[in-house]
């Protein structure tokens, strides 16, 4: 039972490059959640999917698409990187789409646009 | 923008002491999380308060909600060196399925 898996585990792109960030629970939850986090900073939500078949924007979203393969992945895409977009990145998924439980997070993918 | 805002931003104790965090927040919540992380790690869920409760207790952790001043505390009693890591406060809103997360509090414990 690994929980939430993040690949990679680190990234250096350069300006205009493209990715997708990986993530994948095996924890059988519903909702699945992006985040950045910048120094001395809290996270701040990018996207969301409180279900299969769903996707919403969060507080942050410009320069964002996500996917959510399945009920267990949820994917995020950088089109066109900008150094702005350096950050860690954080997954995290919750078992329903209430308030009253808990987030479970992945361990973060760290990524530096040049 | 930020929902919780912890204080102090940074704070170094002996171990064996207790540390007290504080979080402020804006908005009417349905429930209040506390999460640590460790340094380079992902963040792992500490405790939840209902916006109902008042004070919640798991272990060595004490936390407290006062929604008339829209605050929450932590207590962490008889600290030891291993509760070093960042915590943070994360608000769950009456109108959203959003967690909102405040910057942190850095939490050094000396041996």
């Amino acid at each position: 039972n690994a929980g939430v898996t993040q690949t990679p585990k680190f990234q250096v792109l350069k300006t205009g490059q493209s990715m997708t960030l990986q993530c994948a629970q095996d924890m059988n939850h519903n909702s699945m959640y992006w985040y950045r986090q910048d120094p001395g900073m809290g996270l701040r939500l990018i996207y969301y999917s409180a279900s299969e078949g769903t996707t919403d924007k969060g507080e942050v979203p410009n320069g964002y698409n996500v996917s959510r393969l399945n009920k267990r992945e949820f994917s995020l895409r950088l089109e066109s990187a900008a150094p702005s977009q350096t950050s860690v990145y954080f997954c995290a998924s919750k078992e329903r789409p209430g308030r009253d439980n808990e987030q479970f997070f992945g361990p973060g993918t760290r990524l530096t646009v040049l | 923008s930020q929902q919780g805002e912890e204080d102090p931003q940074a704070l170094s104790i002996q171990e064996g002491e207790n540390a007290t965090m504080n979080c402020s927040y804006k908005t009417s919540i349905n429930n209040l999380q506390w999460y640590r992380q460790n340094s380079g790690r992902g963040l792992v869920h500490l405790i939840l308060i209902r916006s109902n409760e008042r004070e919640k207790h798991s272990g060595r952790l004490r936390v407290t909600l006062d929604t008339s001043k829209k605050s929450s505390s932590l207590l962490i009693t008889a600290s030891r060196a291993a509760d070093t890591a960042s915590y943070f406060c994360a608000t769950a809103e009456d109108s959203s399925y959003k967690l909102i997360f405040g910057s942190g509090t850095r939490l050094l414990v000396r041996p």
